[in-house]
Protein backbone atom coordinates (compact mmCIF):
# COMPACT_ATOMS: atom_id res chain seq x y z
CA UNK A 1 0.00 0.00 0.00
CA UNK A 2 0.82 3.61 -0.56
CA UNK A 3 3.03 4.79 2.48
CA UNK A 4 5.21 7.39 4.11
CA UNK A 5 7.40 6.36 6.43
CA UNK A 6 9.49 9.05 8.74
CA UNK A 7 12.81 8.93 10.56
CA UNK A 8 12.60 8.97 14.22
CA UNK A 9 12.63 11.28 16.85
CA UNK A 10 15.70 13.99 17.57
CA UNK A 11 16.59 16.42 20.33
CA UNK A 12 18.44 19.22 19.07
CA UNK A 13 20.40 22.21 20.67
CA UNK A 14 19.52 25.60 20.01
CA UNK A 15 21.38 26.86 17.02
CA UNK A 16 21.81 23.83 15.37
CA UNK A 17 20.10 21.57 12.15
CA UNK A 18 18.00 19.09 12.11
CA UNK A 19 17.21 16.71 8.95
CA UNK A 20 13.79 14.39 9.12
CA UNK A 21 13.77 11.96 6.23
CA UNK A 22 10.26 10.36 4.25
CA UNK A 23 10.62 7.40 2.55
CA UNK A 24 8.21 6.37 -0.24
CA UNK A 25 7.00 3.01 -1.00
CA UNK A 26 4.03 1.57 -2.90
CA UNK A 27 3.81 4.48 -5.80
CA UNK A 28 6.16 5.95 -7.93
CA UNK A 29 8.02 8.35 -6.11
CA UNK A 30 8.43 10.89 -8.71
CA UNK A 31 4.88 10.78 -10.09
CA UNK A 32 3.83 12.95 -7.10
CA UNK A 33 5.20 15.61 -5.10
CA UNK A 34 6.13 15.51 -1.00
CA UNK A 35 5.41 18.47 1.09
CA UNK A 36 6.49 19.24 4.66
CA UNK A 37 4.09 20.67 7.33
CA UNK A 38 4.62 21.03 10.79
CA UNK A 39 2.77 20.82 14.04
CA UNK A 40 4.02 22.53 17.74
CA UNK A 41 2.30 21.34 20.56
CA UNK A 42 -1.77 22.20 21.01
CA UNK A 43 -0.92 24.66 17.46
CA UNK A 44 -2.18 24.28 13.77
CA UNK A 45 -0.70 22.52 10.81
CA UNK A 46 1.63 24.83 9.13
CA UNK A 47 2.68 24.49 5.64
CA UNK A 48 6.48 24.57 5.40
CA UNK A 49 7.10 23.86 1.22
CA UNK A 50 7.36 20.82 -1.06
CA UNK A 51 9.22 19.67 -3.64
CA UNK A 52 8.86 18.53 -7.12
CA UNK A 53 10.50 14.83 -6.60
CA UNK A 54 10.48 14.71 -10.95
CA UNK A 55 12.55 17.70 -11.60
CA UNK A 56 13.48 18.63 -7.59
CA UNK A 57 12.01 22.07 -8.06
CA UNK A 58 11.08 23.43 -4.45
CA UNK A 59 8.80 26.38 -3.25
CA UNK A 60 9.55 27.28 0.71
CA UNK A 61 6.75 29.23 3.42
CA UNK A 62 8.44 32.83 3.27
CA UNK A 63 8.55 32.04 6.87
CA UNK A 64 11.12 29.72 6.35
CA UNK A 65 12.80 30.75 3.10
CA UNK A 66 16.43 30.66 4.59
CA UNK A 67 16.07 28.15 7.10
CA UNK A 68 14.54 25.23 5.50
CA UNK A 69 15.89 22.94 3.10
CA UNK A 70 13.86 20.06 0.84
CA UNK A 71 15.75 17.28 -0.89
CA UNK A 72 14.92 14.03 -2.42
CA UNK A 73 16.89 11.19 -3.40
CA UNK A 74 14.86 9.27 -6.30
CA UNK A 75 16.63 6.47 -6.06
CA UNK A 76 16.22 5.46 -2.45
CA UNK A 77 12.36 7.24 -3.02
CA UNK A 78 13.03 9.18 -0.16
CA UNK A 79 12.46 13.09 0.25
CA UNK A 80 14.45 14.97 3.14
CA UNK A 81 13.89 18.38 5.38
CA UNK A 82 16.55 19.99 6.75
CA UNK A 83 15.86 22.72 9.08
CA UNK A 84 19.04 25.10 10.24
CA UNK A 85 19.18 27.50 13.40
CA UNK A 86 16.78 26.21 15.99
CA UNK A 87 15.79 27.93 18.39
CA UNK A 88 12.69 26.25 20.86
CA UNK A 89 9.98 28.14 18.74
CA UNK A 90 10.68 24.83 16.58
CA UNK A 91 10.20 22.05 18.88
CA UNK A 92 6.89 20.66 16.78
CA UNK A 93 6.10 17.40 15.37
CA UNK A 94 7.46 17.10 11.48
CA UNK A 95 4.95 15.96 9.27
CA UNK A 96 5.69 14.89 5.41
CA UNK A 97 2.82 14.15 2.62
CA UNK A 98 2.09 13.19 -0.60
CA UNK A 99 -0.03 15.73 -2.95
CA UNK A 100 -0.51 15.56 -6.78
CA UNK A 101 0.69 17.92 -9.20
CA UNK A 102 -2.32 18.68 -10.14
CA UNK A 103 -3.56 19.77 -6.98
CA UNK A 104 -0.70 20.35 -4.47
CA UNK A 105 -3.00 21.35 -1.35
CA UNK A 106 -4.73 17.43 -1.38
CA UNK A 107 -2.54 15.88 0.90
CA UNK A 108 -2.37 11.69 1.34
CA UNK A 109 -1.41 10.18 2.83
CA UNK A 110 0.57 11.49 5.46
CA UNK A 111 3.94 10.25 7.09
CA UNK A 112 3.76 9.15 10.71
CA UNK A 113 5.46 11.98 11.91
CA UNK A 114 8.91 13.24 13.81
CA UNK A 115 8.95 15.13 16.75
CA UNK A 116 11.95 17.40 17.07
CA UNK A 117 12.71 18.67 20.44
CA UNK A 118 14.41 22.06 20.65
CA UNK A 119 16.52 22.01 24.05
CA UNK A 120 19.45 22.93 26.00
CA UNK B 1 0.69 34.07 3.48
CA UNK B 2 -1.96 34.54 6.29
CA UNK B 3 -3.95 31.31 7.63
CA UNK B 4 -7.38 30.89 6.70
CA UNK B 5 -9.60 31.91 9.14
CA UNK B 6 -11.83 29.09 10.82
CA UNK B 7 -14.09 28.86 14.18
CA UNK B 8 -11.94 27.77 17.16
CA UNK B 9 -14.59 25.37 17.98
CA UNK B 10 -18.11 23.54 16.87
CA UNK B 11 -20.28 21.08 18.47
CA UNK B 12 -22.65 19.48 18.11
CA UNK B 13 -25.16 16.21 19.34
CA UNK B 14 -25.27 12.67 17.86
CA UNK B 15 -27.51 12.67 14.61
CA UNK B 16 -27.27 15.88 14.17
CA UNK B 17 -24.94 18.03 11.46
CA UNK B 18 -22.61 20.68 12.09
CA UNK B 19 -21.23 22.51 9.59
CA UNK B 20 -17.22 24.40 9.63
CA UNK B 21 -16.37 27.56 7.63
CA UNK B 22 -12.83 28.51 6.17
CA UNK B 23 -12.43 31.92 4.93
CA UNK B 24 -9.63 32.96 2.73
CA UNK B 25 -9.39 35.41 -0.14
CA UNK B 26 -9.52 35.87 -3.64
CA UNK B 27 -6.30 34.58 -3.88
CA UNK B 28 -6.56 31.56 -2.14
CA UNK B 29 -10.42 29.73 -1.42
CA UNK B 30 -11.63 32.08 -3.89
CA UNK B 31 -9.63 32.01 -6.70
CA UNK B 32 -9.42 27.88 -7.26
CA UNK B 33 -11.33 24.96 -6.42
CA UNK B 34 -8.25 23.48 -4.78
CA UNK B 35 -9.71 23.58 -0.95
CA UNK B 36 -9.47 20.32 1.05
CA UNK B 37 -10.02 19.77 4.46
CA UNK B 38 -8.31 17.33 6.79
CA UNK B 39 -9.71 15.35 10.31
CA UNK B 40 -6.80 15.31 13.30
CA UNK B 41 -7.67 13.26 16.21
CA UNK B 42 -5.29 13.56 18.90
CA UNK B 43 -2.02 11.99 18.82
CA UNK B 44 -2.63 11.14 14.74
CA UNK B 45 -1.43 12.30 11.43
CA UNK B 46 -3.96 14.13 9.66
CA UNK B 47 -6.36 12.52 7.51
CA UNK B 48 -7.29 13.69 4.31
CA UNK B 49 -11.58 13.68 4.39
CA UNK B 50 -12.68 16.43 1.40
CA UNK B 51 -10.66 17.71 -1.86
CA UNK B 52 -11.40 19.89 -4.87
CA UNK B 53 -13.65 21.16 -2.61
CA UNK B 54 -16.58 18.52 -3.05
CA UNK B 55 -14.93 15.47 -3.31
CA UNK B 56 -14.76 12.47 -1.37
CA UNK B 57 -11.24 10.11 -1.21
CA UNK B 58 -12.27 6.29 -1.29
CA UNK B 59 -13.56 5.01 1.99
CA UNK B 60 -14.58 8.35 3.46
CA UNK B 61 -18.48 8.51 4.82
CA UNK B 62 -20.57 10.60 2.58
CA UNK B 63 -21.81 12.09 5.96
CA UNK B 64 -19.02 14.18 5.17
CA UNK B 65 -19.69 17.29 2.39
CA UNK B 66 -17.84 19.86 1.29
CA UNK B 67 -18.97 22.89 -0.22
CA UNK B 68 -17.50 26.71 -1.64
CA UNK B 69 -18.97 30.04 -2.29
CA UNK B 70 -16.88 32.94 -2.59
CA UNK B 71 -14.09 33.59 -0.97
CA UNK B 72 -15.23 30.89 1.90
CA UNK B 73 -15.50 26.77 2.24
CA UNK B 74 -17.61 24.48 4.53
CA UNK B 75 -17.01 21.13 5.53
CA UNK B 76 -20.40 19.64 6.59
CA UNK B 77 -20.63 16.36 8.64
CA UNK B 78 -24.06 15.04 8.95
CA UNK B 79 -25.27 12.19 11.54
CA UNK B 80 -22.89 13.17 14.06
CA UNK B 81 -21.19 10.41 15.55
CA UNK B 82 -18.69 9.98 18.30
CA UNK B 83 -15.74 9.21 16.62
CA UNK B 84 -16.44 12.47 14.08
CA UNK B 85 -14.97 14.48 17.39
CA UNK B 86 -11.55 15.88 15.80
CA UNK B 87 -9.64 18.80 14.90
CA UNK B 88 -10.55 19.46 11.27
CA UNK B 89 -8.05 21.88 9.06
CA UNK B 90 -9.03 23.36 5.62
CA UNK B 91 -6.27 23.58 3.37
CA UNK B 92 -5.61 25.69 0.28
CA UNK B 93 -3.98 26.10 -2.68
CA UNK B 94 -2.69 30.00 -3.01
CA UNK B 95 -2.04 31.21 -5.85
CA UNK B 96 0.96 32.04 -8.36
CA UNK B 97 3.48 31.15 -5.79
CA UNK B 98 2.69 27.56 -5.68
CA UNK B 99 1.82 27.51 -2.28
CA UNK B 100 -0.54 25.90 0.29
CA UNK B 101 -2.20 27.73 3.11
CA UNK B 102 -3.83 26.13 5.98
CA UNK B 103 -6.85 27.08 8.32
CA UNK B 104 -6.52 27.67 12.20
CA UNK B 105 -7.83 24.57 12.89
CA UNK B 106 -11.81 24.00 14.35
CA UNK B 107 -12.19 21.56 17.21
CA UNK B 108 -15.55 19.85 16.83
CA UNK B 109 -17.33 18.35 19.99
CA UNK B 110 -19.59 15.54 19.42
CA UNK B 111 -21.93 16.27 22.89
Amino acid sequence: QVQLVQSGAEVKEPGASVKVSCKASGYTFTSYAVHWVRQAPGQRLEWMGWINTANENTKYSQKFQGRVTITRDTSASTAYMELSSLRSEDTAVYYCARSTYYDISRFGPWGQGTLVIVSS
Amino acid sequence: QSALTQPPSASGSPGQSVTISCSGTNNDVGGYNFVSWYQQHPGKAPKLMIYEVTKRPSGVPDRFSGSKSGNTASLTVSRLEADDEADYYCSSFAGNNLHVVFGGGTKLTVL
